[in-house]
């Protein structure tokens, strides 16, 4: 079954500093893999994608992401966090290839300190 | 860019009734929406997948008759939670992918905060 892991249930960092939340996942076949971010009591946004060909995806907002497949990882990344980046991150995959449903992870609570 | 509209972003209910919660499509057919439920501090949970013009696909779990989905036209699809009790109170979100198909991303509703009292 496809699943994804984020370790971290929160990550703390101050503005203008590079911020990094962590996404492992476990597949069966070549994975598709999101970062969605969601703000208080509203849906999510998409961010960014993997599917195939470069392993360093860029996003909206200036965030990117890594595919790492021989570590399993797709970590989300940004050079200089803004307190506005605050929010909830999902990593996720879709169930299948051929669909589009996702199974997301827990979630990791981004903190950004003026 | 497409849309999904979650209809509507706040409901209270006392127990016993149903509500219906609607998801729109703005400016795409969608034949395949996604219903999630969101727990506090958790992870969101794939609910059901509501098929138009046939029958809704629930995940494991997950109450049929509690849950009613209808997909009764491209661009729109319905949750009623029947007869309603506090443990269902949640955020509730649908999601619909771009027409394309698989490996690409899904848009979502802005949620639903369902509050039975």
């Amino acid at each position: 079954a496809q699943s994804v892991a984020q370790p971290e249930d929160q990550v703390n960092v101050a503005e203008g500093n590079p911020l990094t939340v962590k996404c492992t996942y476990s597949v069966s076949g070549n994975p598709y893999l999101f970062w969605y971010v969601q703000y208080p009591n509203r849906g999510l946004q998409f961010l960014l994608k993997y599917i195939t060909g470069d392993n360093l995806v860029k996003g909206s907002y200036g965030f990117e992401a890594e595919f790492n497949k021989s570590q399993t990882s797709f970590h989300l990344k940004k050079p200089s966090a803004l307190v506005s980046d605050s929010a909830l991150y999902f990593c996720a995959v879709t169930r299948n290839q051929a669909g589009t449903a996702l199974i997301f992870g827990k979630g990791t609570t981004l903190s950004v300190s003026s | 860019g497409a849309v999904v509209s979650q209809h509507p972003s706040r409901v209270i209910c006392k127990s016993g009734t149903s509500v219906k919660i609607e998801c729109r499509s703005l400016d795409f057919q969608a034949t395949t929406m996604f219903w999630y439920r969101q727990f506090p501090k958790k992870s969101l949970m794939l609910m059901a997948t509501s098929n138009e013009g046939s029958k809704a696909t629930y995940e494991q779990g997950v109450e049929k008759d509690k849950f009613l989905i209808n997909h009764a036209s491209l661009t729109l699809s319905t949750l009623t939670v029947t007869s309603a009790h506090p443990e269902d109170s949640s955020f509730y979100i649908c999601s619909a992918p771009r027409p394309q198909g698989g490996g690409t991303e899904a848009f979502f509703g802005q949620g639903t905060r369902l509050t039975v009292v």
